[in-house]
């Protein structure tokens, strides 16, 4: 089972340039999410989606875009990099119930230098 | 002000000892309560969660938490750790939709052979 893919895996960028983290999950969640995980903060969400055409922002969502055209495939644009989004970024998805089990990509590590 | 705590940023454990890591939370109601498990490079892992019911839960890989109302807590134990215990450990609370799960800033698990 494939589950949530995210890529690519590492990326280096240069400040200003902008690129696209591509999510996408095989099990017909209808919620998806983006986090960011910087070293003792924990987990910060930064937009999520409740369905396709739905999406909110989270906690830090500021430089950051996303869309959702369909259930499955959930991208995060970073629109003009900066070296404070260096980070390593997370993709879940869920189930709609609340305390449903959140299941996450392997990551996709970003250096913005 | 909602909010969880890990108390612990690292432990050391030597291998075939117990282990407790511990989560305090803030929650105005009775919250759902989370453990996943981050391997190195890995994206995260659900261990075990408490939604009601029975205060102490058991999840995959010898892991159990119990759940204490009147500490606001909900530590993860287990018995005897193996070397591929070695990880990060983060909690997380929420009682509404997963997009808003709280998480805590994770304890890191390190295993002496």
């Amino acid at each position: 089972n494939a589950g949530v893919t995210q890529t690519p895996k590492f990326q280096v960028l240069k400040t200003g340039q902008s690129m696209t983290l591509q999510c996408a999950q095989d099990m017909n969640h209808e919620y998806m999410s983006w986090y960011r995980q910087d070293p003792g903060m924990g987990l910060r969400l930064i937009h999520y989606s409740v369905g396709a055409g739905i999406t909110d922002q989270g906690e830090v969502p500021n430089g950051y875009n996303v869309s959702r055209s369909t259930t499955e495939d959930f991208p995060l644009r970073l629109l003009s990099a900066a070296p404070s989004q260096t980070s390593v970024y997370f993709c879940a998805s869920s189930p709609a119930d609340p305390g449903n089990t959140i299941y996450f990509g392997e990551g996709s590590w970003l250096t913005v230098v | 002000a909602q909010s969880v705590t890990q108390p612990d940023i690292h432990i050391t454990v030597s291998e075939g000892a117990s282990l407790e890591l511990r989560c305090n939370y803030s929650y105005g109601a009775t919250p759902y309560l989370f453990w996943y498990v981050q391997s190195p490079g890995q994206g995260l892992q659900l261990l075990l969660k408490y939604f009601s019911g029975d205060t102490l839960v058991q999840g995959i890989k010898g892991f159990e938490a119990e759940f204490k109302r009147s500490q606001s807590s909900f530590n993860l134990r287990k018995p005897s750790v193996h070397w591929s215990d070695a990880a990060e450990y983060f909690c997380a609370v929420g009682g509404g939709s997963n997009y808003q799960l709280i998480w805590g800033a994770g304890t890191k698990l390190i295993i002496k052979p």
